[in-house]
């Protein structure tokens, strides 16, 4: 069975681009998890999908969205990049919500915005 | 203050000893979860709790939900038992809060 696969592993962008990152959730599972690990800071909870929607987003700026496709992967935009979106951007995924499933982890996709 | 915090924040241990890292919380939960990230960045989801004890291999995750607390023992530690763990909380509308994370370090 394929893990949690997150694209690109490595991604450089200057500041004021956009940013895509790639998620494909284990199959079966729906919900995809979007998370930030800054350096020096510890992991932050960004957005939540499910079954197509957002169901809950963290703390962050709008120009952080994302959307989860029909076959359940998922994109993460960040529009208007900042040098403090310098990050590793990392995915999970678990079975239909609301049963709370153990999370599955990918290997994320690192950030660097200059 | 913090919603998540683990202690310690770093631990050194020689190969062999038991190892216990301490997670207190402050919110209301519906799950909580003991991560491994490695070098790297990769993460690795150790167990999930609601309630009780946990135990695979030579891991083991305990609970209190009264005392908002969990601990994480590694026993016969190991050198490949070097990486971080974190404790993240998963609230009720499935957004989550981490700690900071402990940072294990086995020497041979």
């Amino acid at each position: 069975e394929a893990g949690v696969t997150q694209s690109p592993t490595h991604l450089i962008k200057t500041r004021g681009q956009q940013a895509t990152l790639r998620c494909s959730p284990i199959s079966g599972h729906t919900s995809v998890y979007w998370y930030q690990q800054a350096l020096g800071l510890g992991l932050q909870f960004l957005l939540w999908y499910d079954e197509g929607e957002e169901r809950n987003r963290g703390n962050f700026p709008p120009r952080f969205s994302g959307r989860q496709f029909p076959n359940y992967s998922s994109e993460l935009n960040v529009n208007a990049l900042e040098l403090e979106d310098s990050a590793l951007y990392l995915c999970a995924s678990g079975a239909r919500a609301p049963t709370h499933s153990p999370l599955h982890f990918g290997n994320g996709t690192r950030l660097t915005v200059t | 203050k913090n919603e998540v915090e683990q202690s310690p924040q770093n631990l050194t241990a020689q190969e062999g000893e038991f190892i216990t890292i301490n997670c207190s919380y402050s919110v209301g939960i519906s799950a909580l979860h003991w991560l491994q990230q490695h070098p790297g960045g990769g993460i690795v989801s150790l167990f999930m709790l609601s309630s009780g004890k946990k135990k695979h291999g030579r891991l083991i995750a305990t609970i209190n939900i009264q005392e908002k607390h969990s601990s994480l023992h590694i026993t016969a530690s190991h050198p490949r038992d070097s990486a971080v763990y974190i404790c993240a909380v998963r609230r009720n509308n499935n957004d989550m809060r981490f700690g900071a994370g402990t940072r294990l370090t086995v020497k041979p």
